[in-house]
C-alpha cells in the first residue's frame, strides 16, 4: 500500500521569504506521479504542481518548485518570495501510473505572514 | 462549464437520513472521481468514473455509500442511514484521462459540499 507523509502540520514564513514543504512516500512502484495541492479556506482544491517519477529534472511553476529525490521518495515543495495568498492547506499527493487510487498526506498549514 | 460545480455547499441532516451530493464535472471530462475529506485529514478516495464503463467502487467505506454517473456527465454520491461519523467534506473531481490510460491528466477540484450529521 502507498502512504503520504506530511510531517510538519503548520508552517509559518515572512512575505517575501523562502519557505520548504517536505514530503514523504512509501511504494514499491517504480511509475507513479506527484503532486502538491493547494487548498484555501474557499475549499477549493488547486493544481500547484506535479512531477513524473520517470523525469530526473525537477518541475518548476513560476515561484513555486520541488525538490525530488526518487530514491529517498522525498518530494519536498519550495515557495519562493512568498506571498499572502499563498496562505492555505498544502497537500502532497502521490498516484501510481494506471490506478485510480491517488494518495493523499495529511497537509500542512502554511501561513504567510505580512 | 468554467469549473466542476457542486451542490449542495452545505447540508446539515439528521442521523439516519439519506443525503444525495451533486457533481457537474468539467465538459469534455471523461473521468470524475469522488473524495473525502474528514476534519484536519487528507483527501480519502471514494469512487472513479470513466466514460460509461464500470465505475471503480474500491474507496467507498461501507454500502451505505453509492454514487452513479447519468450520461457520462452529473454524478450524485448518495449516503443511505448517515451517520455522524459521515460527516465530512466531500470533493468532486474531474479529468480528461482516457480510459484505460495513466494519470497523465490534471484532476479538477469542485469547491465540496460540507456535510454534518447530528
Amino acid at each position: 500500500a502507498q502512504t503520504v507523509t506530511q510531517s510538519q502540520p503548520e508552517m509559518s514564513v515572512q512575505e517575501a521569504e523562502t519557505v520548504t514543504l517536505s514530503c514523504t512516500y512509501d511504494t514499491s512502484e517504480s511509475n507513479y506521479y506527484l503532486f502538491w495541492y493547494k487548498q484555501p479556506p474557499s475549499r477549493q482544491m488547486i493544481l500547484v504542481i506535479r512531477q513524473e517519477a520517470y523525469k530526473q529534472q525537477n518541475a518548476t511553476e513560476n515561484r513555486f518548485s520541488v525538490n525530488f529525490q526518487k530514491a529517498a521518495k522525498s518530494f519536498s515543495l519550495k515557495i519562493s518570495d512568498s506571498q499572502l495568498g499563498d496562505t492555505a492547506m498544502y497537500f502532497c499527493a502521490f498516484n501510481p501510473y494506471n490506478n485510480n487510487d491517488m494518495r493523499f498526506g495529511a497537509g500542512t498549514r502554511l501561513t504567510v505572514k505580512p | 462549464g468554467a469549473g466542476v460545480s457542486q451542490s449542495p455547499s452545505n447540508k446539515v441532516t439528521e442521523k439516519g437520513k439519506d443525503v444525495e451530493l451533486r457533481c457537474d464535472p468539467i465538459s469534455g471530462h471523461t473521468a470524475l472521481y469522488w473524495y473525502r475529506q474528514s476534519l484536519g485529514q487528507g483527501l480519502e478516495f471514494l469512487i472513479y468514473f470513466q466514460g460509461n464503463s464500470a465505475p471503480d467502487k474500491s474507496g467507498l467505506p461501507s454500502d451505505r455509500f453509492s454514487a452513479e454517473r447519468t450520461g457520462g456527465s452529473v454524478s450524485t454520491l448518495t449516503i443511505q442511514r448517515t451517520q455522524q461519523e459521515d460527516s465530512a467534506v466531500y470533493l468532486c473531481a474531474s479529468s480528461r484521462r482516457l480510459a484505460g490510460g495513466p494519470l497523465e491528466e490534471t484532476q479538477y477540484f469542485g469547491p465540496g459540499t460540507r456535510l454534518l450529521v447530528l
